[in-house]
């Protein structure tokens, strides 16, 4: 199974700060990088996906950097808000298959107020 | 619109014991999917369904079996269980298998401790 590598663990941020979470791949047939948010007690739901086409995708506050040469991608959090506190996960798959996607270990982001 | 929806929420088995869980969505969508999810692991895929009809083993099928009774429900099955399939476990659902824009939606999970 290969492998996506999600760092940190966890984050704590204040209100207002950038939120950054990273993930790193080595499987250079991904082609697919969706972000999922998690809120105790509830399952994820999708938050922002990325294709390799474009180097980056903004989405409101959130946005998905992609590095194709790096094999990393990442998703920043500008203006963080107490509501932003949740687990993300980032995942890759090959041709958009949800079957095949493969899920980071998750960061548990917390946004003081 | 329920969207995705799990039972039960939590359940307490002592090793050995069986039970189902169950999962039903009303979005139509064609696929379905058991995942559990542990600490600093993520989610797993356990099995799936592409479409009504067809199952497949996932990355963690050992120990479970599934049914697709429809295009609505799913359920995931544990014949016998033990303390190392003490997980959350989610359903999911999507349009199809093998399209980009066919995210997956979650239902809220089951809760399950094997003691």
């Amino acid at each position: 199974q290969q492998q996506v590598k999600q760092s940190p663990q966890s984050l704590i941020v204040q209100k207002g700060g950038i939120s950054i979470i990273n993930c790193a791949y080595e499987n250079t047939a991904f082609d697919y990088f969706p972000w999922y948010q998690q809120f105790p007690g509830k399952g994820p739901a999708l938050l922002i996906a990325i294709r390799p086409d474009v180097s980056e995708k903004k989405e409101g506050r959130f946005t998905i950097s992609f590095n194709k040469s790096a094999k990393q991608f990442s998703l920043h959090i500008m203006d963080s808000q107490p509501g932003d506190s949740a687990t993300y996960f980032c995942a890759a798959s090959t041709s958009g298959s949800a079957r095949q996607l493969t899920f980071g270990s998750g960061t548990q982001l917390t946004v003081l107020p | 619109n329920a969207g995705v929806t799990q039972t039960p929420k939590f359940q307490v088995l002592k090793t050995g014991q069986s039970m189902t869980l169950q999962c039903a969505q009303d979005m139509n969508h064609n696929s379905m999917y058991w995942y559990r999810q542990d600490p600093g692991m993520g989610l797993r895929l356990i099995y799936y369904s592409a479409s009504e009809g067809t199952t497949d083993k996932g990355e963690v099928p050992n120990g479970y079996n599934v049914s697709r009774l429809n295009k609505r429900e799913f359920s995931l099955r544990l014949e016998s269980a033990a303390p190392s399939q003490t997980s959350v476990y989610f359903c999911a659902s999507s349009m199809t298998e093998t399209k980009y824009n066919s995210p997956l939606h979650f239902g809220n999970g089951t809760r399950l401790t094997v003691t």
